[in-house]
């Protein structure tokens, strides 16, 4: 049973270009959610989705940033003209369904983007 | 509103010493708790959770942690380490209520050293 998968594991762009990270959730698991790590820092909630549906997207800047969870592939999280501050680990993790608070979510190795 | 403290950022340690990873949060809802481990440039690892029951509870790799709710705190110990402990630990939080139930709320970490 493989685990959360995420790729690519690093990702280089150029201020002004687009990342897009991808999450393919643990088989079984319809939830998903994304963290931020910056240097030093914990992990930053960003969004939680389920299938086809935003259910909390409290962490999300603004704007340029954007996640999906379509009812066929992977996850993905979108950020659009990247900045440099946006250079961080992104996380991804899964959950089986049912109450929200008490499912363990499981981690994928994350996304190291780098934003020159 | 809810967070998260990890009174030590760093924690040096010789081998098979006991060691204690302190963990308090600030919530005005009843929780759950978890702690995580992140070994260099991976993902997260669960290591233990309280959900309910018995305050004390046992995880992977000899950890054990324990739930005061009095002192709104969820310690994270070891009788005795080893180098491969060397790692840092994540306290996390989640609600059973309300509309963040569904994600995460981290400390910033303790990084352990454990040294020959």
């Amino acid at each position: 049973n493989a685990g959360v998968m995420q790729n690519p594991r690093h990702l280089v762009r150029r201020r002004g270009q687009e990342a897009r990270l991808r999450c393919s959730p643990m088989k079984g698991h319809s939830h998903v959610y994304w963290y931020r790590q910056l240097p030093e820092e914990g992990l930053k909630f960003m969004v939680y989705l389920q299938k086809e549906n935003i259910i909390d997207e409290s962490g999300m800047p603004k704007e340029r940033f954007s996640a999906e969870f379509p009812k066929e592939g992977p996850s993905i999280l979108r950020i659009q003209q990247v900045v440099r501050g946006d250079s961080a680990a992104y996380f991804c993790a899964s959950s089986p369904p049912g109450r929200g608070g008490q499912n363990i979510q499981y981690f994928g190795a994350g996304t190291r983007l780098s934003v020159l | 509103a809810q967070s998260v403290t990890q009174l030590d950022s760093q924690v040096p340690v010789f081998e098979e010493a006991p060691v204690e990873l302190r963990c308090n949060y600030s919530s005005s809802v009843s929780v759950y708790l978890f702690w995580y481990v992140q070994y260099p440039n991976q993902g997260l690892q669960l290591l233990l959770k309280y959900l309910s029951g018995s305050t004390l509870v046992k995880g992977i790799n000899g950890f054990e942690a324990e739930f005061n709710k009095s002192q709104t705190s969820f310690h994270l110990r070891k009788p005795s380490v080893h180098i491969s402990d060397t790692a840092e630990y994540f306290c996390a939080v989640s609600f059973l209520y309300g509309g963040s139930q569904g994600n995460l709320i981290f400390g910033k970490g303790t990084k352990l050293s454990v040294k020959p």
